[in-house]
């Protein structure tokens, strides 16, 4: 059964250093999402990204935050400049449309911890 | 009022029994309702989507009721591997899923 992946599984960051999380989506799915989770918290959208552009951020998503699909397979979330609250888990997810009863799958996520 | 509210649990039940969780969301405009499962630390895994009035998948059933905004995930017979904490997530029709803080079950022997 065709999974999201992510790398690194955990990422260690000192405050102020750029960190980039790499997914690789389900083949054919086009659209792109990232979401993180605060320990202990609830599951909070960060953006969405369809045929090489944002087609919705949330407030979370400011100016350190940014997207990427460098290639045909993998998408990226580059944080520039992380801060204490960045730590998180992180999570890729894909679908293959949007909409009503777009289904998202998960990757297993990035554990981003930041000191 | 929060946009997709859960009780928090826990749900401590034996094993072979019949558990309910609620879900009430605010947005009258949501379009699409979905169950998730989640363990610890783990990412969210898609168990059920909530189409018109509800459906059934197995053990599991999900109800949706529209009127009142709110959904329901039945599990019937559950099993130790059941314990897990149950995501009542919505969608508005654009891309953005919107998660609920989650229930969480505990099936014991």
């Amino acid at each position: 059964e065709p999974e999201v992946t992510q790398t690194p599984s955990h990422q260690v960051t000192q405050m102020g250093q750029e960190v980039i999380l790499r997914c690789v989506p389900i083949s054919n799915h086009l659209y792109f999402y990232w979401y993180r989770q605060i320990l202990g918290q609830k599951v909070e959208f960060l953006v969405s990204f369809y045929n090489n552009e944002i087609s919705e951020k949330s407030e979370i998503f400011d100016d350190q935050f940014s997207v990427e699909r460098p290639d045909g397979s993998n998408f990226t979330l580059k944080i520039r400049s992380t801060k204490l609250e960045d730590s998180a888990m992180y999570f890729c997810a894909s679908s293959t449309r949007q909409g009503q009863f777009s289904e998202q799958y998960f990757g297993p996520g990035t554990r981003l911890t930041v000191t | 009022r929060k946009e997709v509210e859960q009780d928090p649990g826990p749900f401590n039940v034996p094993e072979g029994a019949t558990v309910a969780f609620n879900c009430t969301y605010s947005n009258s405009a949501s379009q699409s309702f979905f169950w998730y499962r989640q363990d610890c630390r783990k990412e969210p895994k898609l168990l059920m989507s909530v189409y018109s009035s509800g459906n059934e998948d197995g053990r599991f059933t999900a109800q949706l009721n529209r009127a009142s905004q709110y959904i329901s995930l039945l599990i019937r017979d559950s099993k130790l591997s059941d314990s897990a904490t149950y995501l009542c997530v919505v969608s508005g029709g654009g891309n953005k899923l919107t998660f609920g803080t989650g229930t969480q079950l505990k099936v014991e022997l």
